[in-house]
């Protein structure tokens, strides 16, 4: 089955500065790949998400690229706030199977 | 558009006793639900995926008999902890969705089993 890793496990970046996140994939077959941000005691909330016939996508300080050959994703935050600060989970998914979630990144935006 | 509720948000029980989760899409129609356990500082843990009216796919380690879960119909479905022991203290989570891929979470449970 699809195994999803995740790193770093805890990232902290000063306020302006950016973060990035990665995870790899293990299943080919996977094609849909979103990232959620879980803030402490509160549900993910999907913030990204990108399929496998594109290699960007970008909304406002939030951009996720993929990697197909490499099985690769990464998720990019620019100019980080401190309202970012928060756990960011990826998964991935071939559609036909459930979303396989990473371990999590422990994101702290010091201002 | 996407909401999902999730209740009781918080509910203490003593061990012994049985607890029902009830989540529900507010605003679409979720073919598919997913219960999920998160302990503190960790990952989300899959517990089953359910199908509007038919039997729940429980993920390995997972005791179906324990964890029983209804789904009725295309907005609503419960999860129910069966005599709740201690362990069984988590933070549950269900999410939705209407294409199997994007998934919409729930306000989570938290349960303590004193």
């Amino acid at each position: 089955g699809e195994n999803v890793e995740q790193h770093p496990s805890t990232l902290s970046v000063q306020e302006g500065d950016s973060a990035v996140i990665k995870c790899t994939y293990s299943d080919s077959a996977s094609n849909y790949f979103p990232w959620y941000k879980q803030e402490l005691g509160k549900r993910p909330q999907l913030i990204i998400d990108i399929r496998s016939n594109v290699g960007e996508k970008k909304d406002q300080r939030i951009a996720v690229t993929l990697n197909k050959t490499a099985k690769h994703f990464s998720l990019h935050i620019t100019e980080t706030q401190p309202e970012d600060s928060a756990v960011y989970f990826c998964a991935a998914s071939s559609g036909n199977t459930p979303l396989v979630f990473g371990k999590g990144t422990r994101l702290s935006v010091i201002a | 558009g996407a909401v999902v509720s999730q209740h009781p948000s918080w509910v203490i029980c003593k061990s012994g006793t049985s607890v029902k989760i009830e989540c529900r899409s507010l605003d679409f129609q979720a073919t598919t639900m997913f219960w999920y356990r998160q302990f503190p500082k960790q990952s989300l843990m899959l517990m089953a995926t359910s199908n509007e009216g038919s039997k729940a796919t429980y993920e390995q380690g997972v005791e179906k008999d324990k964890f029983l879960i209804n789904h009725a119909s295309l907005t609503l479905s419960t999860l129910t902890v069966t005599s709740a022991h201690p362990e069984d203290s988590s933070f549950y989570i269900c999410s939705a969705s209407d294409d199997f891929k994007t998934q919409y979470f729930g306000p989570g449970t938290r349960l303590l089993v004193l």
